[in-house]
C-alpha cells in the first residue's frame, strides 16, 4: 500500500522569499515520486520526477525536490517565489508493477503575496 | 503537438442524464486514466486502461462506465446512477521511460449536474 501526506492544505509566501511546500509518503517498495501544479482550471502539469537516479531533482520554473529516504519525505522548494507561481501543487507516489497507479495527496495551495 | 484533449471543458447534465466525456490522446500511450477531482481533495481514479479493448476499475468506479476501441480514445460515461457527479474530471495516459513511467493529464472537464 501506498499513501501521501502533504503538510498544510494552504501556504503563503512573499514575492521572492521561500517556497517549501512539504510532501512526506508511506510505500512498501522504493517510491516513484512526482509533483503536478494545477493552475485555475487547467489539468495537472508535470513539475519534476524522482526515479532513483538522484536525490536532488531539478524541474521546471526553477523549482526542485530532494528525495530523504530516512524521513520518508520528497519537499518541493524555489529559493524566490514569483507571482506566476500561485497555484496547486500535488505530490504523488507510484510503484512499479504492470497496474501502475499513481496515488496523489489533498494537494496546497500556494498563495504568493506583493 | 502531442497531447492529451478533453472536451467539452464545461458540460451541464440534468439529474437522470447519462453524459460522456471525451478523451483523445496522440501520444501514442498504451495506459489511460479518468480521475475525479473534487475541492479540498486529491484525484482520484475512476477507472484505468492498459491496453486496447482493456480496462480495469479504480478506487471510485460505481455510477462510471469506460470504453477502450481504440488506443487513442478513452471516453468515460458518467451515468444516473453516480450520486454526485458534479465534479473537476481529468484524463492522463502513461509514458513508459527507462527510468520509470510519467503520467500525463489533460485540460480537464467541468461536469455541473443541475
Amino acid at each position: 500500500a501506498q499513501s501521501v501526506t502533504q503538510l498544510g492544505s494552504h501556504v503563503s509566501v512573499s514575492e521572492g522569499a521561500l517556497v517549501l511546500l512539504r510532501c512526506n509518503y508511506s510505500s512498501s517498495v522504493p517510491p516513484y515520486l512526482f509533483w503536478y501544479v494545477q493552475y485555475p482550471n487547467q489539468g495537472l502539469q508535470l513539475l519534476l520526477k524522482y526515479t532513483s537516479a538522484a536525490t536532488l531533482v531539478k524541474g521546471i520554473n526553477g523549482f526542485e525536490a530532494e528525495f530523504k529516504k530516512s524521513e520518508t519525505s520528497f519537499h518541493l522548494t524555489k529559493p524566490s517565489a514569483h507571482m506566476s507561481d500561485a497555484a496547486e501543487y500535488f505530490c504523488a507516489v507510484s510503484t512499479s508493477g504492470s497496474a501502475r497507479q499513481l496515488t496523489f495527496g489533498s494537494g496546497t495551495q500556494l498563495t504568493v503575496l506583493p | 503537438d502531442g497531447g492529451i484533449t478533453q472536451s467539452p471543458k464545461y458540460l451541464f447534465r440534468k439529474e437522470g442524464q447519462n453524459v460522456t466525456l471525451s478523451c483523445e490522446q496522440n501520444l501514442n500511450h498504451d495506459a489511460m486514466y479518468w480521475y475525479r477531482q473534487d475541492p479540498g481533495q486529491g484525484l482520484r481514479l475512476i477507472y484505468y486502461s492498459q491496453i486496447v479493448n482493456d480496462f480495469q476499475k479504480g478506487d471510485i468506479a460505481e455510477g462510471y462506465s469506460v470504453s477502450r476501441e481504440k488506443k487513442e480514445s478513452f471516453p468515460l460515461t458518467v451515468t444516473s446512477a453516480q450520486k454526485n457527479p458534479t465534479a473537476f474530471y481529468l484524463c492522463a495516459s502513461r509514458k513508459k521511460g527507462e527510468f520509470g513511467n510519467t503520467i500525463y493529464f489533460g485540460e480537464g472537464s467541468w461536469l455541473t449536474v443541475v
